[in-house]
């Protein structure tokens, strides 16, 4: 069945640091990627997606590019604000579990940013 | 954004009795919603998928008669822990879209702990 490893946590880092949380899946087919991102005591909130092969996501300054050959989605940020500390999920769909809308997460990566 | 919020965010019961969960979409209508469990430090495992009016779809191990789900309106689902016991002490966290292939959006989650 389909998973999704992350690099487990937690990472601590200062601020104006540079941020790579590395992601890699398993799936046949072709799934679509998902960052989440959860800040404390709130849900989860969808932080940027990619769909196909060589895509790249992008939000909030935050980025991610599917790479099928490596099957990695990692997420990278260059300049890394007090504001970012949060929990980060990698998840995907649509890959061998066969059902689009069903998510598979990694286990998560708590990130602590210090000013 | 659209919001869902979870009610309790946590409780504490006895062994032998039901919690009952609420999930709610506040500014949407959520035709489906679905309902995940976190162990610590584990990833978020889909427990089932409902949609407003039907039964709930189960996963695969996830026991129907002990996780009840109701999806009575489109603006909420309950999910009711019966019976329960110190190994469903958990994590539970819903989410709610518009439709089976739409963004999901995520409650906060409620801790349950099983004494």
């Amino acid at each position: 069945g389909d998973s999704v490893t992350q690099m487990e946590g937690p990472v601590t880092l200062s601020e104006e640091a540079f941020l790579t949380i590395n992601c890699t899946y398993t799936a046949t087919g072709y799934p679509s990627l998902f960052w989440y991102v959860q800040y404390p005591g709130e849900g989860l909130q969808l932080l940027l997606k990619a769909t196909k092969a060589d895509d790249k996501g992008s939000n909030k300054g935050f980025e991610a590019t599917y790479r099928k050959e490596t099957t990695s989605f990692h997420l990278e940020k260059g300049s890394v604000q007090v504001s970012d500390s949060a929990v980060y999920f990698c998840a995907l769909s649509g890959g061998s579990g066969g059902s689009n809308y069903k998510l598979t997460f990694g286990k998560g990566t708590l990130l602590t940013v210090n000013p | 954004g659209a919001v869902v919020s979870q009610h309790p965010s946590w409780v504490i019961c006895k062994s032998g009795t039901s919690v009952k969960i609420e999930c709610r979409s506040l500014d949407f209508q959520a035709t489906t919603m679905f309902w995940y469990r976190q162990f610590p430090k584990q990833s978020l495992m889909l427990m089932a998928t409902s949609n407003e009016g039907s039964k709930a779809t189960y996963e695969q191990g996830v026991e129907k008669d002990k996780f009840l789900i109701n999806h009575a309106s489109l603006t909420l689902s309950t999910l009711t822990v019966t019976s329960a016991h110190p190994e469903d002490s958990s994590f539970y966290i819903c989410s709610a879209s518009g439709g089976l292939q739409d963004t999901q959006y995520f409650g906060p989650g409620t801790r349950l702990t099983v004494l």
